[in-house]
């Protein structure tokens, strides 16, 4: 079975500084995706940035990227210049390669954006 | 661009009502899921279904009942609701292709049972 940790319950940043969160992720299987995931207060989810494990590069977004290190089973995610926007609850998630796979979450990691 | 697509956003049930949560997906997805949030926590899957005609229970499928009624469907059933099913309820769906298993969620129902 697959397990997603997220060791951070909370973390606050500044606005315009770097932050880094962080998960580790436990599988045997070598074909998978890792996500993040963000949910401001009104809930819903949106996908924040992708990276495919076969992939060596780390994925980037805008101000969003990965430190994914598969021998390791880590994948952290790192936001540049941070805004108040930014201020959310934040999930690491994981799926094998294929559609008759299931989904599996951390438990989250609450960051608040502060001036 | 749809997506996605739940209904209703908002219900509130006495116990021991039931109700059905529809879900809706327009990318020619295999898959689909339905997870509950409660307050203060992650997301725990409740059902998923691989392909159309085939269901199989998530960590926390007492209570609820799922329909894959064709395959941009997939529906979530409370047949006897109680307080403990307070929560909120999201649908994903995934696909492979370009998309490459990306989850897509609805925008979540917010369940009271009271």
């Amino acid at each position: 079975a697959q397990t997603v940790t997220q060791s951070q319950p909370e973390m606050s940043v500044q606005e315009a500084e770097t932050v880094t969160l962080s998960c580790t992720y436990d599988t045997s299987e070598s074909n998978y995706y890792l996500f993040w995931y963000k949910q401001p207060p009104s809930r819903q989810m949106i996908l924040v940035i992708r990276q495919e494990a076969y992939k060596q590069q780390n994925a980037t977004e805008n101000r969003f990227s990965v430190n994914f290190q598969k021998a390791a089973k880590s994948f952290s995610l790192k936001i540049s210049d941070s805004q108040l926007g930014d201020t959310a609850m934040y999930f690491c998630a994981f799926i094998l390669t294929g559609t008759a796979s299931k989904l599996t979450f951390g438990t989250g990691t609450r960051l608040q954006v502060t001036l | 661009n749809a997506g996605v697509t739940q209904t209703p956003k908002f219900q509130v049930l006495k116990t021991g009502q039931s109700m059905t949560l529809q879900c809706a997906q327009d990318m020619n997805h295999n898959s689909m899921y339905w997870y509950r949030q409660d307050p203060g926590m992650g997301l725990r899957l409740i059902y998923y279904s691989a392909s159309e005609g085939t269901t199989d229970k998530g960590e926390v499928p007492n209570g609820y009942n799922v329909s894959r009624l064709n395959k941009r469907e997939f529906s979530l059933r409370l047949e006897s609701a109680a307080p403990s099913q307070t929560s909120v309820y999201f649908c994903a769906s995934t696909g492979t292709g370009v998309t490459g298993n990306t989850i897509y969620f609805g925008e979540g129902s917010w369940l009271t049972v009271v």
